[in-house]
């Protein structure tokens, strides 16, 4: 069974903090992974993917990957109201085109 | 460009009825995934279609469930004999290609009274 695993939360972090999101996943041959935004009653949005180990940065936006560890992380810079949503963690499957997805984590971030 | 866009964005339907829902992704996108999600839940896997035959469909739940792409663009997800715990927000993906990433459509919200 592969399976994508997230703290739930909720997470409650104060405008301008850092906010920092987790993700394991289980199928050791997973290749790429992806971060999705959901707000409430919207559909996911693509925020960050990344496929190689290390960091990659987009804006306010960094995903870490450690594959070694199997473990997928997404933090967000100088955090605004206007972020908080329900973040789903996402990996490919190592021999086809699905992505797994785990069940996200609820970000709440106060003014 | 256009995203992906799904049909109807909501329907409501007698447990026992034949729904069918529709997706028409990126111009362009090779691939094509449906996901349901619940409330509470991520997405879960479907079927996916790379070109007009579904490269995976160990998702769906059963044999009342069926998708098609005929013409590798527009998809057709299909329920027969709708039951009440088919209620959910049925999502539809594409990508460029089966490594790409996923674009999402608005969703079409099921609900099966």
């Amino acid at each position: 069974q592969k399976e994508v695993e997230q703290n739930s939360g909720p997470l409650s972090v104060p405008e301008g903090a850092i906010a920092s999101l987790n993700c394991t996943y289980s199928d050791r041959g997973s290749q790429s992974f992806f971060w999705y935004r959901q707000y409430s009653g919207k559909s996911p949005e693509l925020i960050m993917f990344i496929y190689s180990n290390g960091d990659k940065e987009d804006g306010r936006f960094t995903a870490q990957l450690n594959k070694a560890s199997q473990y997928v992380s997404l933090l967000i810079r100088d955090s605004q109201p206007s972020d908080s949503a329900t973040y789903l963690c996402a990996a490919r499957g190592s021999t086809l085109g699905r992505l797994y997805f785990g069940r996200g984590t609820q970000l709440t971030v106060w003014p | 460009g256009a995203g992906v866009s799904q049909t109807p964005s909501n329907k409501v339907t007698e447990k026992g009825k034949y729904v069918e829902l529709r997706c028409d992704p990126i111009s362009g996108h090779t691939a094509l995934y449906w996901y349901r999600q619940s409330l509470g839940q991520g997405p879960e896997f479907l079927i996916y279609f790379q070109g007009t035959g579904a490269a995976d469909d160990s998702g769906l739940p059963n044999d009342r469930f069926f998708a098609v792409r005929p013409e590798g663009s527009v998809s057709t997800l299909k329920i027969q004999r709708t039951e009440r715990g088919d209620s959910a927000v049925y999502l539809c993906a594409s990508s460029l290609w089966w490594n790409s990433p996923l674009h999402f459509g608005n969703g079409t919200r099921l609900t099966v009274t």
